[in-house]
């Protein structure tokens, strides 16, 4: 079973729109949250991280978490060719343990 | 030196073969881990040292065997790999605490193919 879901994609959007990429996780337990940005060819890297709920936003990237259920998101406002890369879900339930999805591969369209 | 550097950047061994993946993270955090990524399977954690003591074996083949000399160098030695070992293998560090997790930093990983 698996304990982080996301959709592989790719996911197509147009140079400018926005990009919403989408996170279940199965472990209520969980107290961290985080999107990671892999491009190809190179390891991950930070984007967001998230602890309650709501909204977190930093400059165009806002991440959004629901615990109730169980559900996590994160939105590219005026995407960018740039952006295109496989974005990673992660999410922790407890001391250090993190959890990763198989990521969601986005596609920005000039 | 700054963040977390790995080398080698690529490895081809043989099956026979004994060598070691090295990580050395400049960023000050008390724990390090080892991931393994391989295609359309989601990172999957082999090992997390914690203040140079080991807190998490993830079930991994006894034919890797992690390191840590101190908190800023971690180790992962190889021997008698098979084919299907064949993946990025990354290290990150955190500022680890006790409930919840920090965000990791991710080395450049080392490219293992095994023949």
């Amino acid at each position: 079973q698996k304990e982080v879901e996301q959709n592989s994609g790719p996911l197509s959007v147009p140079e400018g729109a926005i990009a919403s990429l989408n996170c279940t996780y199965s472990d209520r337990g969980s107290q961290s949250f985080f999107w990671y940005r892999q491009y190809s060819g190179k390891s991950p890297e930070l984007i967001m991280f998230i602890y309650s709920n709501g909204d977190k936003e930093d400059g165009r990237f806002t991440a959004q978490l629901n615990k109730a259920s169980q559900y996590v998101s994160l939105l590219i406002r005026d995407s960018q060719p740039s952006d295109s890369a496989t974005y990673l879900c992660a999410v922790s339930g407890g001391y250090q343990k993190v959890t990763f999805g198989t990521g969601t591969k986005l596609q920005v369209i000039p | 030196e700054t963040g977390v550097t790995q080398t080698p950047r690529h490895l081809v061994m043989g099956m026979t073969n004994k060598k070691s993946l090295k990580c050395e993270q400049h960023l000050g955090h008390n724990a390090m881990y080892w991931y393994k990524q391989s295609a359309k399977k989601p990172l999957e954690l082999m090992f997390v040292y914690s203040l140079e003591e080991r807190v998490e074996n993830n079930s991994v083949p006894s034919r890797f065997s992690p390191e840590c000399p101190n908190s800023s160098h971690l180790f992962l030695h190889l021997h008698t790999l098979q084919p299907e070992d064949s993946a990025l293998y990354l290290c990150a560090s955190s500022q680890g605490s006790t409930g919840g997790s920090s965000p990791l930093h991710f080395g450049n990983g080392t490219r293992l193919t095994v023949t």
